[in-house]
Parts: C-alpha cells; structure tokens; sequence
C-alpha cells in the first residue's frame, strides 16, 4: 500500500523558515517524480514544486528563489524547505506522487501557519 | 497560461441521480494532460481520472471522464453517499506547470 507520511508543519512567523518532510512507503521510491501542492484555508489547490527521479527540480514561478524541494532516496523522503514565508503561504501541503500529467497518490498534509 | 473554470460551482443533488460536472478550458488543450480528482472534507484529494477519460486504479465505473479541446465533463452515473464531495479537475502545461480549477461542489 502506498503511503505518503508529511511532517515539519506548524506555526512560524512572517520572514522564517520551515522545513517539510515526506516520507514515502509502498512502492518503488527511486523511481518516481514527487511533488508538492498547497491549498489554502477553504481555498482550491496549487501546484507548488516537484522533483523528477533524478533530482531535477522545478517550482511554481511565484515561488521561485523562496522554496527549494529536495530528496533523500535512501531514506524514501522528499523535502520542501521553505524561507521568506509570508501570510499567503498558509496552506495545508500535500506531498504527491508525480506521474507525468497527474498526481496519482497523495499524503493527508501538513498544515502551515505564518503568523506574528 | 491555461485557465480551468468548473461549473457548476455548487451542484445539489441527491444519492441515486446523476452528476455531470464541467471542466472549461480558456485554449483548447491536449486530452491526455487533463485529470480530476475528488477531495473529501479534510481529506487529501484522491485521484479519479487522468488522460480526460482513464479511470484510476480502484475508482468505481459509475465515474466517467470524457471531452476535448476546450470543454471537459466529468459524470457519476449514480452518486452514492461517499461521492459528496468537492471535485477539481487539472491540466499540465509542460514546463511543467500544472493548473487547477477552482472546484465544483456536489452536496445534497
């Protein structure tokens, strides 16, 4: 079964950095692009970042130069270090498998807040 | 860039009937870069179509997916209570650059 497992959400204030993980079970890792989509409180969904197997990266052009999405094969996890965070950033993010065109399987998110 | 718009953006509807959810795109668009997905309340979206009209691995027939160019449908032949849900659907650009649309809401 495929899990995806999103920690490092929480509570930061304007200007600051945060660090997201997502841990990855159940299928073959190495393999698969990932990627991150945001959704803002009761808003729709945005795509953020992905990460192909081979570790080329690419973001959303209103993020670049802010969030960088890395990954650690051996450990099954991919990473979306955040800086600069601003109030709009406030989102639940999801981590995502990255097929191509879609996004086939999803984590349940991690909630972050930017706030003073 | 590829804008989505869905209609309706509230459909009210009740379990037995049927669903037929829109998916506009503002240029036409390639058929196999289109999906939807459904997303529960608090819950991640889950995948239900890709390639306009590829059901997902799991996902029930009575969701279809059909369309091209610029006008994208999505159809539940039956709504069981677990479909009340808020339903978006997605394209890819390439680049990659991925649109969302800003959802449709099927509720009883």
């Amino acid at each position: 079964e495929v899990q995806l497992l999103e920690s490092g959400g929480g509570l930061v204030q304007p200007g600051g950095s945060l660090r997201l993980s997502c841990a990855a079970s159940g299928f073959n890792f190495n393999a698969y692009a990932m990627s991150w989509v945001r959704q803002a409180p009761g808003k729709g969904l945005e795509w953020v970042s992905g990460i192909s197997s081979a570790s080329t990266t690419y973001s959303a052009d209103s993020l670049k130069g802010r969030f960088t999405i890395s990954r650690d094969n051996p450990k099954n996890t991919v990473y979306l270090q955040m800086s600069s965070l601003r109030a709009e950033d406030t989102a639940v993010y999801y981590c995502a498998s990255w097929r191509g065109h879609y996004f086939d399987f999803w984590g349940q998110g991690t909630l972050v807040t930017v706030s003073s | 860039e590829i804008v989505l718009t869905q209609s309706p953006g509230t459909l009210s509807l009740s379990p037995g009937e049927r669903a037929t959810l829109s998916c506009r795109a503002s240029q036409s668009v390639s058929s196999n870069y289109l999906a939807w997905y459904l997303q529960k309340p608090g819950q991640a979206p889950r995948l239900l179509i890709y390639g306009a009209s590829s059901r997902a691995t799991g996902i029930p027939d009575r969701f279809s997916g059909s369309g091209s160019g610029t006008d994208f449908t999505l159809t539940i032949s039956r709504l069981e209570p677990e479909d009340f849900a808020v339903y978006y659907c997605q394209h890819y650009g390439g680049s990659p650059v991925f649109t969302f649309g800003p959802g449709t809401k099927v509720d009883i």
